[in-house]
């Protein structure tokens, strides 16, 4: 089946900084690219959709100036916490669509804020 | 707004028995249901998944089936082995994919 990367699989870093984290698709293209967060014992929440060469489109209450999302090319979408804080440390996932209409999961990352 | 749940939250059963995981939505205009596999720390693992169109999927010792106009969909785990102990969730695809809350299984050996 295809699969989809996710580097790193863990960071940790300190509070202010910004962390990227990167979403590949490495045996087909994707157009469209999801981020997800998890919170510990609870369900993934859909966080936004990306598409490639357009502007990602946030879910309501997730703020698009500290998730920057890029999804440069076919293969490629990253997701920037920006000015990272303690409460955004989360399982971050992300997933990318292959056709004709199957999402595939990367196998996340554990973003923890000191 | 579609909203998916599981029941039970948590189950303990012991080695060999068979059981059933349940999973219900409130917006029953989806195109496909999903059913993953999560190990702790670790990301998704698609288990199966039913097309609206379909009314169940099996694989070895997995079936899962589809009602749509009651929104609920069930997973049939047979013959559970230890190796089974993990998260399952429940994913409803309409606009976009909507996660259920899980439910933490565990098989007592």
């Amino acid at each position: 089946g295809a699969v989809v990367s996710q580097h790193p699989s863990w960071v940790i870093c300190k509070s202010g900084t910004s962390v990227k984290i990167e979403c590949r698709s490495l045996d087909f293209q994707a157009t469209t690219m999801f981020w997800y967060r998890q919170f510990p014992k609870q369900s993934l929440m859909l966080m936004a959709t990306s598409n490639e060469g357009s502007k990602a489109t946030y879910e309501q209450g997730v703020e698009k100036d500290k998730f920057l999302i890029n999804h440069a090319s076919l293969t490629l979408s990253t997701l920037t916490v920006t000015s990272a804080h303690p409460e955004d440390s989360s399982f971050y996932i992300c997933s990318a669509r292959a056709p004709p209409d199957t999402q595939y999961f990367g196998p996340g990352t554990r973003l923890t804020v000191l | 707004k579609q909203e998916v749940t599981q029941i039970p939250a948590a189950l303990s059963v012991p080695e060999g028995e068979n059981l059933v995981l349940n999973c219900s939505f409130t917006d029953s205009a989806i195109y496909n249901l999903q059913w993953f596999r999560q190990d702790p720390g670790k990301g998704l693992t698609s288990l199966l998944l039913i097309q609206s169109s379909q009314r169940e999927q099996t694989s070895g010792r997995l079936n899962a089936s589809l009602d749509k106009s009651s929104g609920r969909s069930t997973l049939y785990i047979a013959a559970s082995q230890p190796g089974d102990s993990a998260t399952y969730l429940c994913a409803a695809e309409g606009e976009k994919l909507t996660f259920g809350t899980g439910t933490r299984l565990t098989i007592i050996p």
